[in-house]
């Protein structure tokens, strides 16, 4: 099994600023994950956070909102640029290639106001 | 397309009740069939399926995959309260990646 630190767990933003939100896997693991829950829906994957190379974005989200860090095989960060009240959701960091299971961490509740 | 469709998307049923939750899939770049269970935030991994007609079980949790009719069915006996949450199924996609396609959900409350 995994377990996966989030940080900050909650947080509530001023439009127009930007956060990062930290994801802490406490073994290496090959692949992560960024999703997103907007409120009563299902989760969405925002990208791929590889090591040592650019995140691959899926279909509707640019490097320029989401930038993403994945500086070795146990860290990634997912910074939310320029909010606006569109960007409050939970945003969950998952991690795989631990065997068969994808496990995710705590989130992180954003409130943009 | 990579698409999960759940089904109800809502269902309340009483304490002792037994319910079956159903999610189907795309067939194309199927890898694995995971469902998870949502309470408050994080989802918290119930089973992975890879395998046709193999039932995999978890005490009062048990689910099953038919890879020939592209669904999968999540069966809870004698529900209890603690069971209320959202249930999650995701199909995870080939190609090396573990990336998870979840369907809407479908949101159980068990009442007393």
């Amino acid at each position: 099994s995994a377990v996966i630190s989030q940080k900050p767990s909650r947080d509530i933003c001023q439009r127009g600023t930007s956060l990062t939100i930290q994801c802490q896997v406490d073994s290496q693991v090959t692949m992560m994950f960024w999703y997103r829950q907007q409120p009563g829906q299902s989760l969405t994957l925002i990208a791929t956070a590889n090591q040592g190379s650019e995140a691959t974005y899926e279909s509707g989200f640019v490097i320029d909102k989401f930038p993403i860090s994945r500086p070795n095989l146990t860290f990634s960060t997912l910074t939310v640029s320029n909010m606006s009240p569109e960007d409050s959701s939970i945003y969950l960091c998952s991690v795989g290639g631990l065997g068969n299971t994808i496990y995710f961490g705590e989130g992180s509740w954003l409130t943009v106001v | 397309e990579d698409k999960v469709v759940q089904s109800p998307l809502s269902l309340v049923v009483h304490e002792g009740d037994t319910v079956t939750l159903n999610c189907s899939y795309e067939v194309t770049n199927f890898r694995s069939l995971l469902w998870y269970k949502q309470e408050k935030k994080a989802p918290t991994f119930l089973f992975m399926l890879t395998s046709s007609g193999i039932e995999k079980k978890s005490g009062r949790l048990s689910s099953i995959l038919d890879k020939k009719e592209l669904f999968s069915i999540l069966n809870i006996t004698a529900t209890q309260t603690g069971d209320s949450a959202v249930y999650l199924c995701g199909k995870c996609l080939q190609g090396g990646s573990e990336k998870l396609v979840f369907g809407k959900g479908t949101k159980l409350t068990v009442n007393p």
